[in-house]
């Protein structure tokens, strides 16, 4: 079946642009998930979405970092105001319930330049 | 605080050989504990996780890793390496609260 995909998987913009970066989940999954991945750098956790619930922001690193999930499916993460620092692969991941125990399935990512 | 350690940077192993990436962990209650791998230009993909049970794990492509409580360890291993087997390992760990902690990731190297 389809697998998380992730559009656009390149965006350059300048700085001070707002930015939309939409993930499309494996269908029927309850959780939903966005990393960030900067050059040389691991993981960074932004934001977890679990079914019906309030969703997890604890990772946001501003408030110019905002998420949101539409009828528990399609995701999509805006960043406003972009800044240099903000240049990095954003990678979101599905798992078909909301236990931390479960597998991720990860889109391709979208990489994020700011110019 | 919960925190996961990969202590080598990269690892380079000749083809054929055994390979060893490290992991360690620090936890509060029972660690749920994952390994994930990045091939170059593709996002993540699972390869195992153990929850309870068994203390080794087999996963994708050959891999396995072993849990080890005593030393709150849990080392991805394959017996053979394989030049396809390059790329980049991240070490999960879920513990108390379902804090969710990475790794650094270990950037493994196959050489011929």
């Amino acid at each position: 079946g389809a697998g998380v995909s992730q559009s656009p998987s390149n965006k350059v913009t300048e700085k001070g642009k707002d930015v939309e970066l939409r993930c499309d989940p494996i269908s029927g999954h309850t959780a939903l998930y966005w990393y960030r991945q900067s050059l040389g750098q691991g993981l960074e956790f932004l934001i977890y979405f679990q079914g019906n619930s309030a969703p997890d922001k604890s990772g946001l690193p501003s408030d110019r970092f905002s998420a949101e999930r539409t009828g528990g499916s399609v995701s999509t993460l805006t960043i406003q105001r972009t800044q240099q620092e903000d240049s990095a692969v954003y990678l979101c991941a599905s798992s078909e319930t909301s236990g931390r125990t479960d597998t991720q399935y990860f889109g391709p990512g979208t990489r994020l330049t700011v110019l | 605080a919960q925190s996961v350690a990969q202590p080598e940077d990269q690892v380079n192993v000749a083809e054929g050989n055994p390979l060893t990436v490290k992991c360690t962990y620090s936890v509060s209650g029972n660690p749920y504990l994952f390994w994930y791998v990045q091939y170059p230009n593709r996002g993540l993909q699972f390869l195992l996780k153990y929850i309870t049970g068994d203390n080794l794990v087999k996963g994708s492509y050959g891999f396995e890793a072993e849990f080890n409580k005593s030393q709150t360890s849990f080392h991805l291993k394959k017996p053979s390496a394989l030049v396809s087997d390059s790329a980049l390992y991240f070490c999960w760990v879920t513990g108390g609260g379902n804090k969710l902690t990475f790794g650094t990731g270990t950037q493994l190297k196959v050489e011929l």
